[in-house]
This record gives C-alpha cells, sequence and structure tokens, in this order.
C-alpha cells in the first residue's frame, strides 16, 4: 500500500508570494493533519481534515488556510509569505480519529 | 493543554542500549507514540503503546508508560549507528467527548551513536 506523498518536496519562495502543497493520504484515510516543523518552534499542529470538514486548528494567523477534497486528498495554502514561514511542512493521514497517523516526506519550504 | 518534554540530546556507544525520556501533563490519551526522524525525511513512526499497558516489547524496542508519573521511556537495545536520529515522544492532544488526530510533540531528542 502507497504511503503518504507530499508534492512538491522543495519549493522556494519570495516574501510576499503565496504557495499551495498538496498531500495524498494513504488509501482509505479520511482524515488529514498538517504540520509545521521549525527549528526554534519544533512540530507545530496547523489543522486537521476529515470528510471535507476542518476538525480541529492550531494557533496559526489566517494566512495560513487548507482545505480538504472528496478523494481525501489535501492542499494547505500560504498567503503572503514571510521569511519565518519557512519550514518543513508535514502532512499526516490516519483512517478516521484517534488512530495512529503515518506522516508523509514533507515539503521543505523556503521563503528569502 | 497538553505540554510534552524530552532531553534534547543522547550519546550512546554501538552496542549499548538507549533509553530516551519523555514526560507529559495530560493523562486522557489513549495512545501515545514515538516517531522517529532520520535528516531530511520526515516522521517515521516507530511504536506506540495504549495507555492502559505499562510496557511494550517491539524487537530491539522497549516502551515503558508510567500513567502516575505521567512518564514515557523509549528503550532500544543493541544500538546501531544507524539509529542515528531525532526521537519525538507524540501525545493526542484529546478534546473532552471528542475525537481528533491532534498530536503534541516533544521537543526530540538527538541520538548520536558512536561506532
Amino acid at each position: 500500500k502507497a504511503g503518504v506523498t507530499q508534492t512538491p518536496r522543495y519549493l522556494i519562495k519570495t516574501r510576499g508570494q503565496q504557495v499551495t502543497l498538496s498531500c495524498s493520504p494513504i488509501s482509505g484515510h479520511r482524515s488529514v493533519s498538517w504540520y509545521q516543523q521549525t527549528p526554534g518552534q519544533g512540530l507545530q499542529f496547523l489543522f486537521e481534515y476529515f470528510s471535507e470538514t476542518q476538525r480541529n486548528k492550531g494557533n496559526f494567523p489566517g494566512r495560513f488556510s487548507g482545505r480538504q477534497f472528496s478523494n481525501s486528498r489535501s492542499e494547505m495554502n500560504v498567503s503572503t509569505l514571510e521569511l519565518g514561514d519557512s519550514a518543513l511542512y508535514l502532512c499526516a493521514s490516519t483512517l478516521s480519529g484517534g488512530e495512529t497517523q503515518y506522516f508523509g516526506p514533507g515539503t521543505r519550504l523556503l521563503v528569502l | 493543554g497538553e505540554d510534552v518534554e524530552q532531553s534534547l540530546f543522547l550519546s550512546v556507544r554501538e552496542g549499548d542500549s538507549s533509553v530516551i525520556n519523555c514526560t507529559y501533563t495530560d493523562s486522557s490519551s489513549t495512545y501515545l507514540y514515538w516517531y522517529k526522524q532520520e535528516p531530511g525525511a520526515g516522521l517515521q513512526l516507530l511504536t506506540y503503546i495504549f495507555s492502559n499497558m505499562d510496557m511494550k516489547q517491539d524487537q530491539r524496542l522497549t516502551v515503558l508508560l508510567n500513567k502516575k508519573d505521567k512518564h514515557l521511556s523509549l528503550r532500544i537495545a543493541d544500538t546501531q549507528t544507524g539509529d542515528s536520529a531525532i526521537y519525538f515522544c507524540a501525545v493526542p492532544d484529546v478534546p473532552y467527548g471528542g475525537a481528533t488526530n491532534k498530536l503534541i510533540f516533544g521537543t526530540g531528542t538527538l541520538l548520536a551513536v558512536q561506532p
């Protein structure tokens, strides 16, 4: 069974631009969560989607948004990029809720 | 909310046992997890323990859970150079009466294995 896939793997943007990251969960998994990993703040929860609905949200500004499609694939968007948005963005999938989460390889975003 | 703490660094010699410790604040979690991250990679699920268990063994890995002290540990037997990585303890941030996949991660422990 294929694992969680994330595209693109690497991305370079400049301040003020916007970016969209994509995540395809493991087949049959209906929940997708997103995390940001930085050296300073560690791993922080961004948001979680289940059946196309946002179920939980972390403490990030409104510039960070996401959505989930009917096939469970998810995208996250960051608008008006700031230097501090440079991070590894990780996506995780699980069947529904409370089960083990499996992570993708991440998208490494560099904002110049 | 949930808070998870780990020591930052552990250095061991190849063949020795490694013990990575984690403390957490919320005892309502059903499962507690250990993830491994190698340089430049995502998170790999290593093992997990159900909250009503005290110990779980999985080949070279042993997880111990002390619910009273809210302390979780991961023991790696016969540590190899390939075990060098960052190890994260993760605890679900469970809302009252709800389901969530929100995990609170510790800072991660960098395990350095000396040949």
